[in-house]
């Protein structure tokens, strides 16, 4: 069945430091979304990317659709203490259901 | 409502024994969604509503659930014979639309079967 693979699983940076997950499919997409989840929380929308190549920016955090739509990523400069969280993919594949990353789980060194 | 309404916020229940979720979506929101989410996992998908009916009941592990939207806003989600491996975080979601728009969860029922 059609699969998003998220990776890395976890990232420990310090504050200050950058970070990047990314995100693949086995298939096309038609579009992908990015959601965040607190400890405890549920997911919380970010965005969603509909066109091939296309590049969003949300104050630190900027969001790239490929080229293929069968790739992602999400990149936060100069992560915060309130960065902290795990991040999710969910791309919306050939039977128009949301198909979710397992996430990347941003932890911020003491 | 402001926002999309899980209850209860925790169940503990014994296996074999029979549960119910209750989800209310956000007013005029027509996609309904529930998920299962295990620690450190992403949600699994279970069922997906568009008004009444379930447009796509592909993930539901096996007949034991069940859910129901009857009047096309509130759902429930029911747990025959509940096992341990149903332990988890459900999770309900609700869209104007549908796939194509932004998902906005609820705080989800954290279900442990003892």
């Amino acid at each position: 069945g059609q699969q998003v693979m998220q990776i890395p699983q976890y990232q420990h940076v310090q504050e200050g430091e950058d970070f990047t997950t990314y995100c693949n499919s086995s298939t096309t997409l038609s579009n992908i979304q990015w959601y965040k989840q607190r400890p405890g929380g549920h997911p919380v929308f970010l965005i969603q990317l509909v066109k091939s190549g296309e590049v969003k920016k949300q104050k630190r955090l900027t969001f790239q659709f490929g080229e293929a739509k069968k790739n992602s990523s999400l990149h936060i400069t100069a992560t915060q203490t309130t960065d902290v969280g795990t991040y999710f993919c969910a791309g919306i594949g050939s039977n128009y259901q949301l198909i979710w990353g397992a996430g990347t789980k941003l932890i911020i060194k003491p | 409502g402001a926002g999309v309404s899980q209850t209860p916020s925790n169940k503990v229940t014994e296996k074999g024994k029979y549960v119910e979720l209750r989800c209310d979506p956000i007013s005029g929101h027509t996609a309904l969604y529930w998920y299962r989410q295990s620690l450190g996992q992403g949600p699994e998908f279970l069922i997906y509503f568009q008004g009444t009916g379930a447009a796509d009941d592909s993930g539901l592990p096996n007949d034991r659930f069940f859910a129901v939207r009857p009047e096309g806003s509130v759902s429930t989600l029911k747990i025959q014979r509940t096992e341990r491996g149903d332990s988890a975080v459900y999770l309900c979601a609700s869209s104007l639309q549908g796939e194509l728009t932004e998902a906005f969860f609820g705080q989800g029922t954290r279900l442990t079967v003892v």
